[in-house]
């Protein structure tokens, strides 16, 4: 079946360490997206992807990179990782042909000591 | 600023009682609203738009323009609607907001 994938699912990091969140999807869509959550917060949109040649910032932006190296990868930095960045992320995908409904991947728990 | 609000975080019905989720939203232009879920142990998926008009596991959500809301409705709730719903927003310039969820409990 076509998927959403994160790796890793689980890290532990230290402050000021650079991470990178990986993000693959086999659905075809053209359309990525970035998010973390946090309890009480919701879901907030950090960045999000249109095409290969297509960036945008989200809502929480600041403190985060992205990278979209193909259609199928996006990537999710963190420069250098400060605990109030610890939370569960999520990568989803999008397809204008689908009215825009989300494909979520299981998302990856990252705490940052 | 706030662009979704769900204003119950913790919300639990009885089995076949009737189930209101509340969601009011702030923005100006014409946004696309729907509703997320998230069973336990699954990913977070669609429930349904209110572009589609559709009614999905028995829910139904109406866009009231003038109260600015998208409240989501079952009329019997079961047990497996057990779960976390999110309302979401999207923007014209497609950015999507998500409110802060509610988490829906049916008691046996």
């Amino acid at each position: 079946d076509a998927d959403v994938t994160q790796t890793p699912r689980n890290r532990i990091t230290k402050t000021g360490k650079r991470i990178m969140l990986e993000c693959s999807q086999t659905k075809g869509h053209d359309r990525m997206y970035w998010y973390r959550q946090d309890p009480g917060l919701g879901l907030r949109l950090i960045y999000y992807s249109f095409d290969v040649k297509d960036i945008n910032k989200g809502e929480i932006s600041d403190g985060y990179s992205v990278s979209r190296q193909a259609q199928a990868k996006f990537s999710l930095s963190l420069e250098s990782a400060i605990p109030n960045q610890t939370a569960l992320y999520f990568c989803a995908t999008s397809d204008f042909g689908t009215l825009d409904e989300q494909f979520f991947g299981p998302g990856t728990r990252l705490t940052v000591l | 600023a706030q662009r979704v609000t769900q204003p119950e975080k913790l919300l639990s019905v009885f089995k076949g009682a009737p189930v209101e989720l509340k969601c009011n939203y702030s923005y100006s232009g014409s946004p696309e609203l729907f509703w997320y879920v998230q069973y336990s142990r699954q990913r977070l998926q669609l429930l349904l738009r209110h572009i589609s008009r559709e009614s999905i596991k028995g829910f139904t959500a109406d866009l009231n323009k003038g109260e600015t809301s998208f409240h989501l409705k079952k009329p019997f709730a079961q047990e497996e609607d057990s779960a976390m719903y999110y309302c979401a927003l999207r923007d014209t310039g497609n950015q999507f907001y998500f409110g802060t969820g509610t988490s829906l409990t049916v008691i046996p």
